[in-house]
């Protein structure tokens, strides 16, 4: 069974530090995609950044990196230069496609605050 | 749209009603799903739907919900006679469905429905 897990449920960061949040998965499929969503306190969902599991390079998205290992099953989301904006809570998610259905499967998060 | 839109944003209803939620996805996407989500938690996937062709309903509760996409478009997620542990934010998202894992291929979400069963 497709299986996320983001063990920290809360991180702390000064504002302009860099961050990773934590994220591993489990899967026989040898095709999936990876994506990172941004969930502040208004409730919206917010795309980041996306890694396939056949991509040799890892993802950039702006301030945004996916550290993905794929012998390891991990893909953290870095953020650079953090700032107050990026308080929120986060989600790894893992996209799937077996048998004429396709599904998210995300973990239960990690809420980033950035203190100034 | 430029956007995955849905309505209504906030619904309040009493116990035993029916609701039915709208998710109107990108224009020309092909693939849409409904997830719902818990105060506190990560979505659960609910439905999917590849055009009109309702591919996988096995994240439906029970079968008071049900969910239709009649012309590979707007769908619509119907619970009927709602109880109090329906509530929740009840997101849709959509995609291109390429079926294949690209960076093209991204989730869209809109921005929810919350629902509140009294």
């Amino acid at each position: 069974a497709q299986k996320i897990t983001q063990t920290q449920p809360g991180m702390f960061v000064q504002e302009k530090e860099a961050v990773t949040l934590d994220c591993t998965y489990d899967t026989s499929d040898q095709s999936y995609g990876l994506f990172w969503y941004k969930q502040p306190s208004s409730g919206e969902m917010i795309f980041l950044i996306y890694q396939g599991s056949y991509d040799e390079q890892n993802a950039t998205e702006g301030r945004y990196s996916l550290n993905f290992q794929k012998a390891r099953k991990s893909a953290n989301l870095v953020i650079s230069a953090s700032q107050l904006g990026d308080s929120a809570m986060y989600f790894c998610a893992m996209r799937t496609s077996q048998g004429g259905s396709e599904k998210l499967v995300f973990g239960k998060g990690t809420k980033l605050t950035v203190n100034p | 749209g430029a956007g995955v839109s849905q309505s209504p944003r906030y619904k309040v209803t009493k116990r035993g009603q029916d609701v039915a939620l709208r998710c109107d996805p990108i224009s020309g996407h092909v693939s849409l799903y409904w997830y719902r989500q818990a105060l506190g938690q990560g979505p659960e996937f609910l439905t999917y739907f590849n055009y009109e062709a309702q591919q996988d309903k096995s994240g439906l509760p029970n079968d008071r919900f049900s969910a239709e996409r009649p012309e590979g478009s707007i769908s619509t997620l119907t619970i009927q006679r709602t109880e109090q542990r329906d509530s929740a934010m009840y997101r849709c998202a959509s995609s291109l469905g390429t079926r294949r894992q690209s960076s093209g291929n991204t989730i869209y979400f809109g921005e929810g429905s919350w629902l509140t069963v009294v």
